[in-house]
């Protein structure tokens, strides 16, 4: 099993549509947790970090599933500009390294 | 805040060149940096981590000899390409992180090597 899972995509979904994304990890040890964007050739962005209790960010929210060791980020009323690819990050405990999933593409329409 | 560079943003070059990496943290003092690559369609591959004044911790699978990183001090490290080919085309991405915001990494624009 890989250690962070995403769903590759591409979603393809109307501007204004409510889209969610999960993103699974191994670790049962990592304790802190991440969404990134990256849009094509450019370096990814931090789009919010993760914490226990969920945290919201605007149009975006993103919550934490201990149990079943799965992070989700959910964009509401996507907007042609939130297309890109969401990176989601779950460093093994202890450490600082960055294990980074697959990334899920949006591909929000007109 | 948490600016980070890299240079050059591109670089083309033949094989059996090197070619060197700068990364800097520009506001900040980086406690540890981090180099990745990511070939098309694909995540990013963290190669190495590194520390300050010591030497750096390559991930399974990555060459030392061939990718040798540098870090002289807290707002700079280098990553060196020995003896590029073709197959090391890539987009190389540095991060740093500084203790006092924890596990974050901010990430540099990106090295975009073409050997040819």
């Amino acid at each position: 099993r890989k250690e962070v899972e995403q769903d590759p995509g591409p979603f393809n979904v109307p501007e204004g549509a409510t889209v969610a994304f999960n993103c699974t990890y191994s670790n049962s040890a990592s304790q802190s947790f991440f969404w990134y964007r990256q849009d094509c050739r450019k370096e990814p962005k931090l789009l919010m970090s993760v914490y226990s209790s969920g945290n919201e960010d605007g149009r975006f929210t993103a919550q934490l599933n201990r149990a079943s060791q799965y992070i989700s980020l959910l964009i509401r009323d996507s907007k042609l500009s939130d297309s890109a690819t969401y990176l989601c990050v779950a460093p093994p405990g202890g450490t600082y390294k960055y294990i980074f999933g697959t990334g899920t593409r949006l591909k929000v329409l007109a | 805040g948490a600016v980070v560079s890299q240079h050059p943003s591109r670089v083309i070059c033949k094989s059996g060149t090197s070619v060197k990496i700068e990364c800097r943290s520009l506001d900040f003092q980086a406690t540890t940096m981090f180099w990745y690559r990511q070939f098309p369609k694909q995540s990013l591959m963290l190669m190495a981590t590194s520390n300050e004044g010591s030497k750096a911790t390559y991930e399974q699978g990555v060459e030392k000899d061939k990718f040798l990183i540098n870090h002289a001090s807290l707002t700079l490290s280098t990553l060196t390409v020995t003896s590029a080919h073709p197959e090391d085309s890539s987009f190389y991405i540095c991060s740093a992180r500084t203790a006092n915001r924890g596990d974050t990494q901010y990430f540099g624009p990106g090295t975009r090597l073409t050997v040819l």
